[in-house]
């Protein structure tokens, strides 16, 4: 089964108006975190937004919030004032408990990715 | 400054001919990932070094090595590059299991 599910294949928004990216994800841990990564065209993966399995506040990031939803296992990414600089793809990750060394030790589990297209 | 780096960032190699990506870190992180993302794909975690100690991923293929030789450099050996691993690698590191993962620019790998 997916652990980390991104359902939109593809977004569009208008320029400077607001967007949700959908992540949902499944795990049995209590202690989880929650990621959003940016990859424009050239490849690199921008580190965006974090969210903690016991974090009660929603992560906020300038532009960039996490509406987190716990008992729905949902983490979905908001962009307010959407920028052409915006349009890349998407990515949601999850780091699952994780310790000291072995074989999980902060390994994260990306989703599918969602290609967001910022129009003029 | 950057703090993840790889090079070089574009590489084209020859099917069959080995070749070798690095990649550097001035984080002083205990643990490096590779990982390796096809065209329109989510990444795919190849291995990971928590300091010396390598662990591969359970379907990592045999002609995928990695070297560490000290904390801030890890390199990924393709020992036989086919056209199918023709993908953009991607570098990783963390400094404890709860802290984020930092990429670097990632190297686009072409086979010939």
């Amino acid at each position: 089964a997916q652990k980390i599910t991104q359902t939109q294949p593809g977004m569009f928004v208008q320029e400077k108006e607001a967007v949700t990216l959908d992540c949902t994800y499944d795990t049995s841990d209590q202690s989880y975190g929650l990621f959003w990564y940016k990859q424009p065209s050239s490849g690199e993966m921008i580190f965006l937004i974090y969210q903690g399995s016991y974090d009660e506040q929603n992560a906020t990031e300038g532009r960039y919030s996490l509406n987190f939803q716990k008992a729905r296992k949902s983490a979905n990414l908001v962009i307010s004032a959407s920028q052409l600089g915006d349009s890349a793809m998407y990515f949601c990750a999850m780091r699952e408990g994780g310790d000291a060394g072995g074989t999980s030790y902060g390994k994260l589990t990306f989703g599918q990715g969602t290609i967001l297209t910022v129009h003029p | 400054d950057a703090m993840v780096i790889q090079n070089p960032r574009y590489q084209v190699t020859q099917f069959g001919k080995p070749v070798t990506l690095s990649c550097s870190q001035t984080l002083n992180h205990n643990v490096m990932y590779w990982y390796q993302q096809k065209s329109s794909q989510a990444p795919k975690l190849l291995f990971h070094y928590y300091d010396k100690d390598f662990n591969n991923e359970a379907d990592t293929p045999d002609n995928f090595q990695s070297r560490r030789p000290n904390t801030s450099f890890c390199f990924l050996d393709i020992r036989s590059p086919g056209l199918g691993d023709a993908a953009m690698y991607l570098c990783a590191t963390v400094g404890s299991a709860t802290d984020t993962q930092y990429f670097g620019p990632g190297t686009r790998l072409t086979v010939l």
